[in-house]
């Protein structure tokens, strides 16, 4: 049973700083995995779809990488702003099955 | 365009009764998605259409819960006999098919059962 793990749970960064945030996940057979930032109170916003084949995804001040044979996933995101405040969850999906396995998500608070 | 919506956004409902939650899926996706999200802690899968059937069940609970998709568009999910803990956000989901497709999520139903 594929179990997906965020840590640390919360992370609380100066405005400005690079943040970089873990994934890491036991079944290495994925097709994807998906990063996703919550607001609280809101559904969940895509920000990165890396397909199994692929090393990392850019948008904007976002990369993601991915280590599949190490079960590994890191987000960094460049040059924090208040507005990044918010929880990111981390989800694969198996190569069998179509649907996503969460972490349980890590809160970031950028502070001015 | 529009994106994923859900109805009602809150449901306050008593131990016991029965609730209906609606998704209304991206037009053109013909994959949708459940999944409940308890306080804290990340989503966690339900159900999975193809269409009109539920290629995988495989989350749901127990058989209280369930779902349909009748004509491959709108979905509902159907919980019976309500307990204090399906208390949760049902979080729904829809891509353009299935395989590497991105997920799109809606904003959710936040379920009280009191």
């Amino acid at each position: 049973k594929q179990e997906v793990t965020q840590i640390p749970a919360a992370l609380s960064v100066p405005e400005g700083e690079n943040l970089v945030l873990n994934c890491s996940f036991t079944d290495s057979a994925i097709y994807n995995l998906q990063w996703f930032r919550q607001d609280p109170g809101k559904g969940l916003t895509s920000l990165l779809l890396i397909q199994s084949s692929q090393r990392e995804q850019t948008s904007g001040r976002l990369n993601a990488s991915l280590d599949k044979s190490s079960g590994r996933s890191t987000l960094y995101i460049a040059a924090s702003q208040p507005g990044d405040s918010a929880t990111y969850l981390c989800a694969v999906r198996g190569a069998a099955g179509n649907k996503l396995t969460f972490g349980g998500g890590t809160r970031v608070l950028v502070k001015p | 365009g529009a994106g994923v919506s859900q109805t009602p956004s809150n449901k306050v409902t008593e131990k016991g009764k029965y609730v209906e939650l609606r998704c209304d899926p991206i037009s053109g996706h013909t994959a949708l998605y459940w999944y409940r999200q308890s306080l804290g802690q990340g989503p966690e899968f339900l159900i999975y259409f193809q269409g009109t059937g539920a290629a995988d069940d495989s989350g749901l609970p127990n058989d209280r819960f369930f779902a349909v998709r009748p004509e491959g568009s709108v979905s509902t999910l159907k919980i019976q006999r309500t307990e204090r803990g399906d208390s949760a956000v049902y979080l729904c989901a829809s891509s353009l098919g299935a395989g590497g497709y991105e997920q799109y999520f809606g904003p959710g139903t936040r379920l009280t059962v009191t």
